[in-house]
């Protein structure tokens, strides 16, 4: 299917657990980005990528590593998740300076 | 920093009312501002792109307008329905114009 995806759509883990997010374009899209939604925050940016290979840090990006060896996938890992990080995760993809794209989002809930 | 700010966070209408949502933002150095609208529990759906060098974009009722001098945007929905009922979210490009910075966004309620 043509688009951004996210998988899985839900989920429930522990604390202390490692969990991957994961993000999968077909548009060949330069930039990806990672954010999460909160209610009182808005949208926040943990972590974006301008091209393969390429990260950076965004607005909260501890508690997350991010890794982008393919243009198409850009996967998110909590490397131990805490209570703090029960959120909605939004994966995007943007070519250049051009219109954004989001996923349908990941309900991460950490207990 | 780059802030955005919609106001008001929520909004009551009756069905058949035309509405202005607004957005601003501190720095006035975009290249483009986003509108984007969520339906609960969805993620988020790009309504339109407005380049900076645009005043305006339309796409069916809708019509944004950019005046980046006066760091202002604003969406306009002519003829609100029902299923217009979301949150209404803008964005614009962060300084260094490598990723969105997003408004906490306005709710949308229309009434039948």
């Amino acid at each position: 299917d043509a688009g951004i995806t996210q998988s899985p759509r839900y989920k429930i883990t522990e604390t202390g657990r490692q969990v991957t997010l994961m993000c999968h374009q077909t548009w060949s899209h330069s930039y990806m980005f990672w954010y999460r939604q909160d209610l009182g925050h808005g949208l926040r940016l943990i972590y974006y990528s301008a091209a393969a290979d390429i990260t950076d840090k965004g607005e909260v990006p501890d508690g997350y590593v991010v890794s982008r060896s393919k243009t198409e996938n850009f996967p998110l890992t909590l490397e131990s998740a805490t209570r703090s990080q029960t959120s909605v995760y939004f994966c995007a993809s943007r070519a250049g300076n051009t219109e954004a794209f989001f996923g349908q989002g990941t309900r991460l809930t950490v207990v | 920093k780059q802030e955005v700010t919609q106001i008001p966070a929520a909004l009551s209408v009756p069905e058949g009312e035309n509405l202005v949502l607004n957005c601003s933002f501190t720095d006035s150095a975009i290249y483009n501002l986003q509108w984007f609208r969520q339906d609960p529990g969805k993620g988020l759906t790009s309504l339109l792109l407005i380049q900076s060098s645009q005043r305006e974009q339309t796409s069916g009722r809708l019509n944004a307008s950019l005046d980046k001098s006066s760091g202002r945007s604003t969406l306009y929905i002519a003829a609100s329905q029902p299923g217009d009922s979301a949150t209404y979210l803008c964005a614009v490009p962060n300084q260094a114009g490598t990723a969105l910075i997003f408004g906490k966004g306005t709710t949308l309620s229309v009434s039948s």
